[in-house]
């Protein structure tokens, strides 16, 4: 059983287009996070809900819109997409917000190429 | 603003040798150390992790050593096999607050 799934593994998109990216956990955990890595391998957290409350906002486009219908998943949306957004992202969860002993749970990864 | 800094960026290492990365933050708020392994095509997994109370945690051929007064945290991975060519990347949390990650390490162990 997968624990953290996302899809799609690869998404190929032209500039300008609005894609989105799926994410769901089986794991019953109550946080969920989208981190964008680089080319160079850094990863970043853009977004963290915990029980479909959004608790972090990083330094993000507002062209970035994550979706929360339920604790099980945490959908991010991608307006006019840029050059810049290509990058893997890969979602997360956790069991509870606020606790430094959490340990993240990562997915397999979406690898967005924006040509 | 990095607030976990880590080094070296890429190292090799030859089977059986000993693989060193090195970690250094400035938030003495910071609890809580772990270390996350990303093999290529995958999501970074837990690998170790340690609390600023304890100087060493070892789990397999895998050893956390933690400095506090130097604000610094290391993993030696002993005995280094070909199947531990992954990026490792160390990483910060405190309550209530995002972990922060370095900047992640390559490793590549030569047969």
């Amino acid at each position: 059983d997968t624990a953290v799934s996302q899809t799609p593994k690869y998404l190929v998109t032209q500039m300008g287009n609005d894609k989105s990216i799926k994410c769901e956990q089986n794991l019953g955990h109550d946080t969920m996070y989208w981190y964008k890595q680089d080319s160079k391998k850094f990863l970043k957290i853009m977004f963290s809900y915990n029980n479909k409350e959004l608790i972090i906002n990083e330094t993000v486009p507002n062209r970035f819109s994550p979706k929360s219908p339920d604790k099980a998943h945490l959908n991010l949306h991608i307006n006019s997409l840029e050059l810049g957004d290509s990058a893997v992202y890969f979602c997360a969860s956790s069991q509870e917000s606020g606790a430094s002993t959490d340990t993240q749970y990562f997915g397999p990864g979406t690898r967005l190429t924006v040509l | 603003q990095q607030q976990v800094k880590q080094s070296p960026q890429s190292l090799i290492v030859q089977k059986g040798g000993i693989s060193i990365i090195n970690c250094a933050y400035e938030n003495t708020a910071f609890d809580y150390f772990p270390w996350y392994q990303q093999f290529p095509g995958k999501g970074p997994a837990l690998l170790i992790a340690i609390r600023p109370d304890v100087s060493e945690k070892k789990e397999g051929r895998f050893t956390i050593s933690f400095n506090k007064s130097a604000k610094q945290f290391s993993l030696h991975i002993m005995d280094s096999q070909p199947g531990d060519s992954a990026t490792y990347f160390c990483a910060a949390s405190m309550v209530d607050y995002k972990l922060s990650f370095g900047a992640g390490t390559t490793v590549t162990v030569r047969a």
